[in-house]
């Protein structure tokens, strides 16, 4: 299985909004309402940030939504703020019982 | 509270098998409703699901690494174990385990992450 296409880098200003892609197949993103997105800071644990395509866990801000269209997914921050800053993976379930990460996409706050 | 903790050794030769093993606490890990899982990240570099391991005992594996790779259950420890066979510098990463909800399907909670070092 081939990881899941993502924009090396995305910046923006505070109080922007920012867009990641996650490109995949009719195997992966396709196929299911599996697409989750994680953040992780450095030296941490990721983080689940968006699952089901674009719902939010408990806790997380609702500047975080998520979207996907046929085979590619996207993730969208509102509000752009200094914590943001990180590095985001997206995360497809696919139709062999398996995991796929994205490339990952480092969020950078100017 | 769930925390998951990783442990094993940090440095492998090459060739060797790589074992961890994770412990689960705060839940049962034989509760039925999870999957128990382990990704992986070599340094300045993305996430790399490696597989998982249902209650019950079933497993799904990366395929690229599947022919190398078994996860194992003790609930009587409530833990769960990778091994890695054959390891080259390739593997040096740091490893996490997660859960993975299961109907959810995201890894909802994480260990901190052992770092793995293949070298002779």
């Amino acid at each position: 299985q081939s990881a899941l296409t993502q924009p090396a880098s995305v910046s923006g200003s505070p109080g922007q909004s920012i867009t990641i892609s996650c490109s995949g197949t009719s195997s992966d993103v396709g196929a299911y309402k599996y697409v989750s997105w994680y953040q992780q800071h450095p030296g941490k644990a990721p983080k689940v940030m968006i699952y089901e395509v674009s719902n939010r866990p408990s806790g997380v801000s609702n500047r975080f939504s998520g979207s996907k269209s046929g085979n590619t997914a996207s993730l969208t921050i509102t509000g752009l703020q200094a914590e943001d800053e990180a590095d985001y993976y997206c995360s497809s379930y696919t139709t062999s019982s398996t995991r796929v990460f994205g490339t990952g996409t480092k969020v950078t706050v100017l | 509270q769930v925390q998951l903790q990783e442990s094993g050794p940090g440095l492998v030769k090459p060739s060797q098998p790589l074992s961890l093993t994770c412990t689960v606490s705060g839940g049962s890990i034989n509760s039925g409703l999870y999957y128990w899982s382990w990704v992986r990240q070599p340094a300045g570099k993305g996430l790399e699901w490696i597989g998982r391991i249902y209650t019950r005992g079933s497993t799904n594996y990366n395929p690229s690494l599947k022919s190398r790779v078994t996860i194992s259950l003790d609930t009587s420890k409530n833990q769960f174990s990778l091994k890695l066979s054959s390891v080259t510098a390739a593997d040096t990463a740091v490893y996490y385990c997660a859960r993975d909800e299961g109907d959810l399907l995201i890894l909802d909670y994480w260990g901190q992450g052992t770092p793995v070092t293949v070298s002779s």
